[in-house]
């Protein structure tokens, strides 16, 4: 079945360092792929998202490629804030008839002023 | 509203009590989701209806797990007898359409069961 696997945290990073959170995933086809970002106190807020293969999801200075020949989809950001501290999920979705989204674990992200 | 409501935020039950949380989806969205999140841990799927028809229950743990959405809007999670793994954050979303590919979350509802 269709899974989602994500670098374990928490990463704890100095503000302005550069940030990568690894994500792969498994599934037949052609998924979606999102980067959720959940806030202390907040709820679920999608960060960016990717179509098909090669298309790059960006905001808020966070990138990431979807590539289908390593099944990859990276989070990074080249100077990371003390408010970018929060728990990040990598997702996908897929038409298996239903369009449910499979998270990762997430990662939680410390980043220190 | 503006985006998706769910009711209570929190909830505190005891072992063996019946629960209702109830989810307002972004108004027009046609699917909608109901996921379970444990502490640490990522969202799991639990239930997806499109209009007023469930057409995936397949992530519902057990018989005790119960949801409807019997006009195609609000949805209601249902757990009986709950115990105490069911503690947890019950988390809605919605979509505008099926296979429009992203959802929107509610802030959920934090169930303890003691």
């Amino acid at each position: 079945g269709n899974s989602v696997t994500q670098m374990e945290g928490p990463v704890t990073l100095s503000e302005e360092a550069f940030l990568t959170i690894n994500c792969t995933y498994t599934a037949t086809g052609y998924p979606s792929l999102f980067w959720y970002v959940q806030y202390p106190g907040e709820g679920l807020q999608l960060l960016l998202k990717a179509t098909k293969a090669d298309d790059k999801g960006s905001n808020k200075g966070f990138e990431a490629t979807y590539r289908k020949e390593t099944t990859s989809f990276h989070l990074e950001k080249g100077s990371v804030q003390v408010s970018d501290s929060a728990v990040y999920f990598c997702a996908l979705t897929q038409d298996t008839g239903g369009f449910k989204t499979i998270f990762g674990a997430g990662t939680r992200l410390f980043v220190k002023a | 509203g503006a985006g998706v409501s769910q009711s209570p935020r929190y909830k505190v039950a005891k072992r063996g009590q019946d629960v209702a949380l109830r989810c307002d989806p972004i108004s027009g969205h046609v699917s909608l989701f109901w996921y379970q999140q444990a502490l640490g841990q990522g969202p799991e799927f639990l239930t997806y209806f499109q209009n007023e028809a469930q057409l995936d229950k397949s992530g519902l743990p057990s018989d005790r797990f119960f949801a409807e959405r019997p006009e195609g809007s609000v949805s209601t999670l249902k757990i009986q007898r709950t115990q105490q793994e069911d503690s947890a954050v019950y988390l809605c979303a919605s979509s505008p359409r099926q296979g429009s590919g992203r959802a929107f979350f509610g802030q959920g509802t934090r169930l303890t069961v003691v």
